[in-house]
């Protein structure tokens, strides 16, 4: 079935990099996308990856895909206080209906 | 340009009553699906509709049905509203494999 698991806290320096990881079950998965969500906000698509790539870079950040082991990886380089949110992984699978299974989320903490 | 626009954004219902949500999808994008999202918790999704036809549906009771429009837009109702349809609903607005969400609307039921 399908299943997005994600660490629940992620903290890190302003300046430095942070990855944030997400692990999913689904051999049939077609795309996986990454949001950003702030405090009492709607959910902000950061970047979106095809399931036959296994990298993509968009300015500061850079998804990695290792399809074997069905693993998923955010890194933000020079992270700022204002990258401080919740990332959600999440994943849409082929066939049938547009469907976005969500992960729980890694609170990213920026310290200054 | 115009992202997804989502009404109302705050309200309070009270156990049994009726609720309606309504979402503007981006100009062009013809499909439109609902999400619910509860405290601490990742997105659920509810409903797809594209072009005014139902396409998906989540594990969600009877009580919540939605329809779409012919302008794209869509409602989505909650009837016989619990204590636990507390939550943030999420409207998302698609074209192809690019998918955006709108600010959603924070429904508390007391």
């Amino acid at each position: 079935g399908e299943d997005v698991e994600q660490s629940l806290f992620l903290s890190v320096r302003e300046g430095d990099s942070s990855v944030i990881n997400c692990t999913y079950t689904d051999s049939s998965s077609t795309y996986l996308y990454w949001y950003k969500q702030e405090p009492g906000a709607g959910l902000q698509l950061l970047t979106y990856i095809f399931s036959n790539m296994d990298m993509k870079q968009d300015q500061r950040l850079t998804v990695l895909l290792n399809k074997k082991d069905k693993h998923l990886s955010l890194r933000i380089a020079d992270t700022q206080t204002g990258d401080s949110a919740i990332y959600f992984c999440a994943e849409t699978l082929s066939g049938g209906y547009q469907k976005v299974t969500f992960g729980t989320g890694t609170k990213l903490q920026v310290i200054p | 340009d115009a992202g997804v626009t989502q009404s109302p954004t705050h309200l309070i219902k009270t156990r049994g009553q009726q609720v309606t949500l309504r979402c503007s999808p981006i100009s062009g994008h013809k499909s439109v699906s609902w999400y619910q999202q509860v405290l601490g918790q990742g997105p659920q999704f509810i409903f797809q509709y594209y072009e005014k036809e139902e396409r998906g549906r989540g594990n969600f009771p009877d009580r919540f049905s939605a329809r779409q429009f012919p302008n794209y837009s869509s409602e989505l109702n909650v009837n016989a509203l619990l204590l636990g349809d507390s939550a943030l609903y999420l409207c998302a607005s698609s074209f192809q494999n690019t998918i955006y969400f709108g600010e959603g609307s924070w429904l508390t039921v007391v």
